[in-house]
């Protein structure tokens, strides 16, 4: 089982849709959550940084950790053809920085 | 917000040559930096950590003698790709992880360099 399981999708959404991406893990030592946005051949940009369970708001993003399930989700709202992109969640340890990425979901936002 | 430049952005080079690949850190210090490698439709893969003034730790499977790295300053590491071959072609990106304690948990990346390899 890989530490970070995360759907490749692809998944296509229409102009104004909410999105909901999400990331399950296996180490309970990860404490840092992060959501990346890639867009084709250009680095990740970060997107949220969360650290404990709940949610965090920014703008239209929202990004929700749940410890207990494992589990993390990023929300998109209101989304735009710009956010056509793939979203990566990230995570690390208290111990390190080194960062497990998921495989990355690619998202299309149709006009 | 922290930006982190990469260069080149696209290299091609012939088998048995090598190449060096610079990450820098533009406004802000830089300790520790990554390196990465990223196959198409693939996740980041850490190949290893670069510190400012000491060894770089690479990962399990990743040949130190082949990817040599180099912390010369708070602001630059390099990843030297040596002997290249059509195999090593790939998308390599850095990060770099803010000195300012405010913000030292966030890694932020380059723009990645694709390395093609005839």
């Amino acid at each position: 089982q890989k530490e970070v399981e995360q759907d490749p999708g692809p998944l296509s959404v229409p102009e104004g849709a909410i999105v909901s991406l999400n990331c399950t893990y296996s180490n309970s030592a990860f404490q840092y959550f992060m959501w990346y946005r890639q867009y084709s051949r250009k680095g990740p940009e970060l997107l949220m940084y969360t650290y404990s369970s709940g949610n965090k708001e920014d703008g239209r993003f929202t990004a929700q950790v749940d410890k207990s399930s494992k589990y993390i989700s990023l929300f998109i709202r209101d989304s735009q053809p710009s956010d056509s992109a793939t979203y990566l969640c990230a995570m690390r340890k208290g111990s390190n920085y080194k960062l497990t990425f998921g495989k990355g979901t690619l998202l299309t936002v149709n006009p | 917000g922290a930006v982190v430049s990469q260069h080149p952005s696209w290299v091609i080079c012939k088998s048995g040559t090598s190449v060096k690949i610079e990450c820098r850190s533009l406004d802000f210090q830089a300790t520790t930096m990554f390196w990465y490698r990223q196959f198409p439709k693939q996740s980041l893969m850490l190949m290893a950590t670069s510190n400012e003034g000491s060894k770089a730790t690479y990962e399990q499977g990743v040949e130190k003698d082949k990817f040599l790295i180099n912390h010369a300053s708070l602001t630059l590491s390099t990843l030297t790709v040596t002997s290249a071959h059509p195999e090593d072609s790939s998308f390599y990106i850095c990060s770099a992880r803010d000195h300012d304690s405010d913000t030292k948990n966030i890694q932020y990346f380059g723009a990645g360099t694709r390395l093609s390899v005839l």
